[in-house]
């Protein structure tokens, strides 16, 4: 089973730009069905957005307008870009993958990203 | 947007009993619903998918029903590893949404 990293900045400014990569290891990035999910401290989980079929995207309409994934196949990483940060966006962000379809069998550990000034 | 809703919010139980967990959706996802196990401090980890099938290493002792719009997460016999919160989340149809989950406490 692959092993997902995620790996980014954990403290952003307010109305900056949250990047953060995920790396995969142990297999192909091209095998599986990719997404964003975050859970704000205590609270329960959301889907940000999801890539799959070798470019196809999807976002959770709520972030839309600020969000983006991409795939680097040579480096094996999946990146997400979430825009105009405020402290809403605060929370432990999680890749993840799937292998029947949008079902996550495997998880990064997550990271924190707090936007504070 | 295909709501998904969790009951109880919390379930209080003793190791050894049986734990039902329930997750309703505001309209049909067929069989496209999996269930998630978190644990303080940890990512959440896939248990089931296909409402009924387990992911790879799970025990027998998880097993999950239903199709439509309710599904049931059942744990025949709770062991002290399965204190934990629950999520369940649809991948019918965008976007996808997850449950509000439900903590199995002693």
């Amino acid at each position: 089973q692959v092993q997902l990293q995620e790996s980014g900045p954990g403290l952003v400014k307010p109305s900056e730009t949250l990047s953060l990569t995920c790396t995969v290891s142990g297999g192909s990035i091209s095998s599986y069905y990719w997404g964003w999910i975050r859970q704000p401290p205590g609270k329960g989980v959301e889907w940000i957005g999801s890539f799959y079929n070798s470019g196809s995207t999807n976002y959770n309409p709520s972030l839309r307008s600020r969000v983006t994934i991409s795939i680097d196949t040579s480096k094996n990483q999946l990146s997400l870009k979430l825009t105009s940060v405020t402290a809403a966006d605060t929370a432990v962000y999680y890749c993840a993958g799937g292998r029947q379809w949008l079902a996550f069998d495997c998880w990064g550990q997550g990271t924190l990203v707090t936007v504070s000034s | 947007e295909i709501v998904m809703t969790q009951s109880p919010a919390t379930l209080s139980l003793s190791p050894g009993e049986r734990a039902t967990l329930s997750c309703r959706a505001s309209q049909s996802v067929s069989s496209n619903l999996a269930w998630y196990q978190q644990k303080p401090g940890q990512a959440p980890g896939l248990l089931i998918y296909g409402a009924s099938t387990r992911a790879t290493g799970i025990p027998a002792r998880f097993s999950g029903s239903g199709s439509g719009t309710e599904f049931t997460l059942t744990i025949s016999s709770l062991q002290s590893e399965d204190f934990a919160v629950y999520y369940c989340q649809q991948y019918s149809s965008w976007p996808l949404t997850f449950g509000g989950g439900t903590k199995v406490e002693i």
